[in-house]
């Protein structure tokens, strides 16, 4: 069954500085991985998505993650956040041949003026 | 901007009383879902409908219906509303089922209960 862990449950930041938010995945077979931002009252929008081909996918907002198979992660990072980046960030997974989507339980990222 | 509409964005019922909460869509997508999120925590699946085919979770309580009349159109029946229902309740599309396609989300319906 598949599995995701997203360990930090809130990540302050200073504005203008970079951030990692960290995910890590388990399944025993392939996968598909997903970046998700959510703003205050709203919904889920995709940032980024790792199908296939290079590990460093590039996504909205100037982020982008690493999938990295022998680690089973897939951090997504910023060079130099902004006030707007300010939401809850969602990993997700999904098996090969699964239609469910697996999602961690969020890192809320707060920027620091 | 082909996107996935949710009505109402916040909607109050009474304990006990019959709440419908409804999605539509302009992606023409045959996937509907729709997860329910309490706070601080990640969505969860309910159901969701392959064109007409109904999914139904496990876990999901006998009190969560939904229907789909029709591709654009998708709604959540809760009959009987407990307080432990109130969350916000996400409506996503995928054009899909494989696992590669994303999903779609609309911005929610935030569910009170008084």
């Amino acid at each position: 069954a598949q599995s995701v862990t997203q360990l930090d449950s809130q990540v302050p930041v200073f504005e203008e500085a970079p951030v990692e938010l960290r995910c890590n995945y388990s399944s025993s077979v392939s996968v598909y991985l997903f970046w998700y931002v959510q703003y205050p009252n709203q919904g889920l929008q995709l940032l980024l998505k790792y199908l296939s081909g290079s590990t460093l996918v590039k996504g909205i907002n100037g982020f982008e993650a690493e999938f990295n198979k022998s680690q089973t992660s897939f951090h997504l990072r910023k060079p130099s956040v902004h006030i707007s980046d300010t939401a809850e960030y969602f990993c997700a997974v999904r098996d090969f041949g699964n239609e469910k989507l697996t999602f961690g339980t969020g890192t809320r990222l707060t920027i620091i003026p | 901007d082909a996107m996935v509409i949710q009505n109402p964005r916040y909607q109050v019922t009474q304990f006990g009383k019959p709440v419908t909460l409804s999605c539509s869509q302009t992606l023409n997508h045959n996937v509907m879902y729709w997860y329910q999120q309490k706070s601080s925590q990640a969505p969860k699946l309910l159901f969701h409908y392959y064109d007409k085919d109904f999914n139904n979770e496990a876990d999901t309580p006998d009190n969560f219906q939904s229907r789909r009349p029709n591709t654009s159109f998708c709604f959540l029946d809760i009959r009987s509303p407990g307080l432990g229902d109130a969350a916000m309740y996400l409506c996503a599309t995928s054009m899909g089922r494989q696992a590669n396609q994303p999903q779609h989300f609309g911005d929610g319906t935030r569910l009170s209960i008084l």
